[in-house]
């Protein structure tokens, strides 16, 4: 079984602070996405990486960036987090092939107070 | 600019009926559609897919039907039960590019399941 983990489940932040949040996966597969959810608004794509130290904008990069300094390992970090952060991060992997499903984490639900 | 739209944002359905949710896209390069389940507080999970060279894939209680010339798709749940009530996304993906394996979302139906 495929298992994507996430550092934490809930994090509550201040206006400001630089924020980490972490993703690992234990399938050596070489993609891995970071989304966010809102309500009414679904899943949009934060970055993305399909190999080590490579990584690629998705619909919504502005205030964030990432890091994959380890192939099972994929970071995304708010350089200074604001109230419109406020959000469900969901971290995913995939294989490369022929299938394309994505495996998810179990969200962190991130407040920036 | 949304290529995949769910416009339906809820849908509420007597247990043993059947669910139809929809799913229109509009870039006819996609080649892979899939569906996902997602219950509050937990990641999405897989649920079914279909390539674009298919019009039916069926798994269990779960069917889904592609309709390429109307750019549509649809999932078909029979017998409804109450613990399939969640949010589903319908997803697509392109093969080529550089964008290889990227997912498409749409904005989600809730499906409630009621007794």
């Amino acid at each position: 079984d495929v298992k994507v983990t996430q550092s934490s489940r809930y994090l509550v932040k201040r206006t400001g602070e630089k924020v980490f949040l972490e993703c690992v996966q234990d399938m050596d597969h070489e993609n891995m996405f970071w989304y966010r959810q809102d309500p009414g608004l679904g899943l949009r794509l934060i970055y993305f990486s399909y190999d080590v130290k490579m990584k690629e904008k998705g619909d919504i990069p502005e205030g964030y960036s990432v890091s994959r300094e380890k192939k099972e390992r994929f970071s995304l970090i708010l350089e200074s987090a604001s109230t419109n952060q406020t959000s469900m991060y969901l971290c995913a992997s995939r294989a490369t092939g022929v299938a394309y499903e994505q495996y998810f984490g179990p969200g962190t639900r991130l407040t920036v107070t | 600019d949304q290529q995949v739209k769910q416009n339906s944002p809820s849908l509420s359905v007597q247990e043993g009926r059947i669910s139809i949710l929809n799913c229109d896209y509009t870039n006819s390069m996609f080649d892979y559609f899939l569906w996902y389940k997602k219950y509050p507080a937990e990641g999405p999970t897989f649920l079914i897919s279909i390539s674009s060279i298919k019009d039916k894939n069926e798994d269990g209680r779960f069917t889904v039907f592609l309709n390429k010339s109307a750019k549509h798709l649809s999932l078909h749940i029979v017998p409804s039960q109450p613990g399939d009530s969640a949010v589903y996304f319908c997803a697509a993906s392109l093969h080529r590019g550089s964008t290889l394996g990227r997912l498409y979302f749409g904005r989600g139906t809730q499906l409630t399941v009621w007794p």
